[in-house]
């Protein structure tokens, strides 16, 4: 167990809709990244918030976004849904201090007919 | 920019026997090595991590892993697998930290250890 929740945990939309995913993270978890795994391929760094701002962002396009709220639940919104976003979402929280580890949740599962 | 390389894709090893799956790194910074392990249809576990220290780092379950600094390399073994072990293992490298605010883990393409009985 690693104190962070997902939700939910399977999900099936359309090309062209949009899509919430929810995660919430540890009490005093500041710090919470979204990254994407696509089928047999490792996580794809989405972006991170840290205190409710972006503060970091992978090679994603804008229409995926996220929200972080002061009592440590975070969303990753999706607009415009493509096939390619079909994947395992996957939130990780971590504390404060440098030498702190990020600990996962156990994903949404996103599948885009 | 970081990346990842897990040589292996897949490792078949029998039960009881000795497994080593690779992981070699390239970053321009001093970073952060770990393992994390993603059983079927569930999300990352941590299994082990590098942060400073010692080069030999273990985990709980028998699992350990030598960072190389030369090499760039940070190998994951174990002397004597178990069924349970059956798994894909991510190989990840992150900043040191001394960039606060990137917490950006580069994961490798990963590698699934299958036990035979």
């Amino acid at each position: 167990e690693t104190g962070v929740t997902q939700s939910p945990t399977h999900l099936i939309k359309t090309r062209g809709q949009q899509v919430t995913l929810r995660c919430s993270s540890q009490s005093g978890h500041n710090t919470v990244s979204w990254y994407q795994q696509a089928l047999g391929q490792g996580p794809q760094f989405i972006f991170q918030y840290y205190r409710e701002e972006e503060n970091g962002r992978g090679n994603f396009p804008p229409r995926f976004s996220g929200l972080q709220f002061p009592n440590y639940s975070s969303e990753l919104n999706v607009n415009a849904l493509e096939l390619d976003d079909s994947a395992l979402y996957l939130c990780a929280s971590r504390g404060e201090g440098y030498q702190e580890t990020q600990y996962f949740g156990p994903g949404t599962r996103l599948l885009v007919l | 920019a970081q990346s990842v390389t897990q040589l292996d894709s897949q490792v078949p090893v029998f039960e009881e026997a000795p497994v080593e799956l690779r992981c070699n790194y390239s970053s321009s910074v001093s970073v952060y090595l770990f393992w994390y392990v993603q059983y079927p249809n569930q999300g990352l576990q941590l299994l082990l991590k590098y942060l400073s220290g010692s080069t030999l780092v273990e985990s709980i379950n028998g699992f350990e892993a030598e960072f190389n600094k030369s090499q760039t390399s940070f190998h994951l073994r174990k002397p004597s697998v178990h069924i349970s072990d059956t798994a894909e293992y991510f190989c990840a490298v992150k900043d040191d930290g001394s960039n606060f605010g990137n917490e950006k883990l580069t994961f490798g393409t990963g590698t699934r250890l299958t036990i035979i009985p």
